[in-house]
């Protein structure tokens, strides 16, 4: 049991680059998203999904999308690179309606450090 | 709109204080509030609180919610160099709108 693996753990991009963060998680999750964290800003969601095709923007959507064709994995697209998203991206899944308290726990991957040069 | 705020921001003890970490939310449909403690890496789980009034304990941290005055409290006591973190909460919303709204964390830093 992995639980949520992110990939790459560090990426350098040129301004105007596209690129994919990915994101997996093999708990059979139903609720998945994508953070990005900025010093002093905490963490701000971006995208999110409750089920396979479904998605939904969070607070900062613009300059990314997102797919979920798949329960396992949640890949976050970069269409055209800059400066302004550089940042730290956290992928997190977790259940998402439980009688089960815990299992709304969100569980986070590692985080891809991200800088558009 | 929704929002969580935490306050402090950022926090200075000594090692042996005692801390109270303050989490207001204002979010539509309110299931459930996270803390989490995060180092120099991902968020680690520390409470969920769905119940006001009832009080979850994890050795020296303690957190309570309060779904009247739609806040949370986190308190550690007897602080330890090792504490030093950030400390986030995040509010749960259900039904057909399901998602997390984060606090922008307050920096606990506890000094020998």
């Amino acid at each position: 049991n992995a639980g949520v693996t992110q990939t790459p753990k560090f990426q350098v991009l040129k301004t105007g680059q596209s690129m994919t963060l990915q994101c997996a998680q093999d708990m059979n999750h139903e609720y998945m998203s994508w953070y990005r964290q900025d010093p002093g800003m905490g963490l701000r969601l971006i995208h999110y999904s409750v089920g396979a095709g479904i998605t939904d923007q969070g607070e900062v959507p613009n300059g990314y999308n997102v797919s979920r064709s798949t329960t396992e994995d949640f890949p976050l697209r970069l269409l055209s690179a800059a400066p302004s998203q550089t940042s730290v991206y956290f992928c997190a899944s977790s259940y998402s309606i439980s009688d089960r308290e815990n299992e709304e726990t969100q569980y986070f991957g590692p985080g891809t450090r991200l800088l558009v040069l | 709109e929704d929002k969580v705020v935490q306050s402090p921001l950022s926090l200075v003890v000594h090692e042996g204080d005692t801390v109270t970490l303050n989490c207001s939310y204002e979010v539509t449909n309110f299931r459930s509030l996270l803390w989490y403690k995060q180092e120099k890496k991902a968020p680690t789980f520390l409470f969920m609180l769905t119940s006001s009034g009832i009080e979850k304990k994890s050795g020296r941290l303690s957190s309570i919610l309060d779904k009247k005055e739609l806040f949370s409290i986190l308190n550690i006591t007897a602080t330890q160099t090792g504490d030093s973190a950030v400390y986030l909460c995040a509010a749960i919303q259900g039904g057909s709108n399901y998602k997390l709204t984060f606090g922008k964390g307050t920096l606990l830093t506890v000094n020998p």
